[in-house]
């Protein structure tokens, strides 16, 4: 089992271009998330979605936008990138209950740098 | 606002014990999540604590005192693949998890 995948692991972009982080997850887990990873910071929560078809703003949204068109797939879209959007991109999912661990389980990371 | 404090690096001897300690103020709490990350990779779940207590598994015990927002991941015979960092998140009021910056553990012979 595949678990989750990320593309592309790494990619060098010039500020003012756009892209798409691309994540997908064969568990069929309804609650997806990405978060960025920045040295010395928690892992923060730019969006999110709980079932196909919405979507949540988490900490830090601005400058990037989500669509769950369907169970498996969470892309990540960067508008115009900026220097300070440079940061280790990971994505995951977990099952969505209330109760219990729940745990969430991460893809490999995509490592974006704007310059 | 919402805090998850952690020590930013802990050094231990191969074998020894280590005690990592985290310390939480959220708006909300359902449940604390430990994860460990080697350099390089993804964060992968290793505890979860929703009540007070001592929560074992192997090598690793994970402690919860909710009154106290407090907690600590407790790891045992340690092994130089134990070397990673460790990750401290609270499930927050609104089911999201809130994260530590987490504490790099560095183990020598």
């Amino acid at each position: 089992t595949a678990g989750i995948t990320q593309a592309p692991t790494s990619q060098i972009l010039a500020a003012g271009r756009s892209m798409t982080l691309r994540c997908t997850q064969d568990m069929r887990h309804n609650a997806m998330y990405w978060y960025r990873q920045d040295l010395g910071l928690g892992l923060r929560l730019i969006h999110y979605s709980n079932t196909a078809g919405t979507t949540g703003k988490g900490e830090v949204p601005d400058g990037y936008s989500v669509s769950r068109a369907n169970t498996d797939d969470f892309p990540l879209t960067l508008a115009s990138a900026v220097p300070s959007q440079t940061s280790v991109y990971f994505c995951a999912s977990s099952e969505l209950k209330r109760g219990g661990a729940a745990e969430q389980f991460f893809g490999p990371g995509t490592r974006l740098t704007v310059l | 606002g919402q805090n998850i404090d952690q020590p930013t690096e802990m050094t231990a001897t191969e074998g020894a014990i280590v005690q990592i300690n985290c310390t939480y103020q959220t708006s909300g709490f359902n449940g604390l999540f430990w994860y460990q990350q080697h350099a390089g990779e993804a964060p992968t779940f290793l505890s979860y604590n929703v009540l007070d207590g001592l929560e074992e598994k192997g090598r690793f015990s994970s402690f919860l005192s909710r009154s106290k927002g407090y907690s600590y991941l407790l790891l045992k015979e340690l092994q130089m693949k134990d070397s990673a960092s460790y990750l401290c998140a609270v499930r927050d009021s609104n089911y999201q998890l809130i994260w530590g910056a987490g504490t790099k553990l560095i183990i020598k012979p």
